[in-house]
């Protein structure tokens, strides 16, 4: 069964910390993963998208990183702001259909302190 | 920035109206997609259209219907709203994979809290 799970449910860290989110995921066959920012009572906004070649990718202070033979994946957020404080969600697409259907995780729900 | 809309933002309504939810993109994709996401879930695909005139059932099961009569709109109905309809509906959109390029984003639109009473 196509499954995406993500770790930790939620998280609480100051302002300016750094912090690791966590994907593991059992799509198969495997097109790209994404990581998606959503704000409360909003629309998810992508922030990385990486197929199976890329082991690594940047976007400003967020770092995803992929690792296809274990199938996992991670999102590091470097010097956390106040506005980093949404749900970040890994969807995996897979490539058996036409349709390259997306697998949705539950997301971690990060909230930033001052 | 995402040229996808939803309207209304928010919507209150009582039990047994008809309410349709719009979606317009102005990126001209090819597909189009409704999703089903209650707080702290994930989201589930209840639609999707390859384009104009195709629509599909995904993967959980809703009593809503869609249409796809132009490209850019794929509004999303519910003939009869209950309380358990009460849900955040997200639509989306993608354009199609070529040869040269796999990697299609998915944009989505800032969603509809629906709350019916």
């Amino acid at each position: 069964k196509n499954q995406v799970e993500q770790s930790p449910q939620s998280l609480i860290i100051l302002e300016g910390k750094n912090c690791t989110l966590q994907c593991n995921y059992t799509v198969s066959p495997f097109s790209n993963l994404r990581w998606y920012k959503q704000d409360t009572g909003r629309g998810p906004v992508s922030l990385t998208i990486m197929t199976f070649s890329e082991n690594t990718k940047s976007n400003g202070r967020y770092t995803a990183t992929l690792d296809a033979d274990t199938k996992q994946s991670s999102l590091h957020i470097t010097a956390s702001q106040l506005s980093d404080s949404a749900s970040y969600i890994c969807v995996v697409k897979d490539r058996g259909s036409t349709l390259g259907r997306l697998y949705f995780g539950r997301g971690t729900q990060l909230t930033v302190w001052p | 920035e995402a040229d996808i809309y939803q309207t209304p933002r928010y919507l209150v309504i009582g039990t047994g109206k008809k309410i349709t939810l719009e979606c317009s993109q102005t990126m001209g994709h090819d597909k189009m997609y409704w999703y089903q996401q209650d707080p702290g879930m994930e989201l589930h695909l209840i639609h999707y259209s390859y384009g104009v005139n195709s629509t599909e059932k995904g993967d959980l099961s809703s009593e809503s219907t869609v249409s796809r009569i132009r490209t850019e709109h794929f509004p999303l109905t519910l003939e009869s709203a209950r309380p358990s309809h009460t849900s955040q509906y997200l639509c989306a959109s993608s354009v199609g994979p070529t040869p040269s390029r796999t990697n299609t984003e998915a944009f989505f639109g800032q969603g509809t809290r629906l709350t019916v009473v």
